[in-house]
């Protein structure tokens, strides 16, 4: 079936990076865009950005532009996010989703904890 | 980009109708058809629920419903029932090639 299927749980230290990753099955990986969101705890969600798995080209959400790297791998159909200069309000989950159509992202992988703490 | 504005909690009857709003701007809400809404269960990730303002994708039930005026989107459940208790968030695209969400609203079925 269609799913997004992602990394486990990470916990890392201040000024640190993380990588998380979303692998896709039961679909054609690069005709949707895959956006990540991320939900600190009891909070809302914040998107991070977008990225093609065709040919790349993420785009990133302003507040975290000098800190996000959004990759892909088409031999693997992954989909890589990279947070680096970790601080305590990264604490969250990370959620990969897929871009059934503008603006409605209808697959979401389970979500990945990271926590941030010395 | 701050969040779209959404009342904190909204609650009603089983069988009520109840309408969750949700606030932007003409860069965002107001100025493109790209709206839609997700339903989150406690521990789950979102659902999917309403999106391009009115439309729902196949398997939602048609108790859930769009529209928007001018800044403004609305979510309007009908028939009220236990299983709709559920965080629901709004999002929007943005002039920024960006997209947003609203800040979120519990919805207590009493």
């Amino acid at each position: 079936q269609v799913q997004l299927v992602q990394s486990g749980a990470e916990v890392k230290k201040p000024g640190a990076s993380v990588k998380v990753s979303c692998k896709a099955s039961g679909y054609s990986f690069t005709s949707y865009f895959i956006h990540w969101v991320r939900q600190a705890p009891g909070q809302g969600l914040e998107w991070m950005g977008i990225i093609n798995p065709s040919g790349g080209y993420p785009t990133y959400a302003q507040q975290f532009q000098d800190r996000v790297t959004m990759t892909r791998d088409t031999s693997t159909s992954t989909i890589y996010m990279e947070l680096s200069s970790l601080r305590s309000e990264d604490t969250a989950l990370y959620y990969c989703t897929r871009e059934w159509r503008t603006d409605a992202f209808d697959i979401w992988g389970q979500g990945t904890m990271v926590t941030v703490s010395s | 980009q701050s969040g779209l504005t959404q009342p904190a909690s909204v609650s009603g009857s089983p069988g009520q109708s109840i309408t969750i709003s949700c606030t932007g701007t003409s860069s965002d809400v107001g100025g493109y058809v790209y709206v839609s809404w997700y339903q989150q269960h406690p521990g789950k990730a979102p659902k999917l629920m309403i999106y391009d303002v009115t439309n729902r994708p196949s398997g939602v039930s048609n108790r859930f419903s769009g529209s928007k005026s001018g800044n403004t989107a609305s979510l309007t459940i009908s028939g009220l029932q236990a299983e709709d208790e559920a965080d629901y968030y709004c999002s929007s695209y943005t002039s920024s090639s960006a997209y947003v969400f609203g800040t979120g609203t519990k919805v207590t079925v009493l």
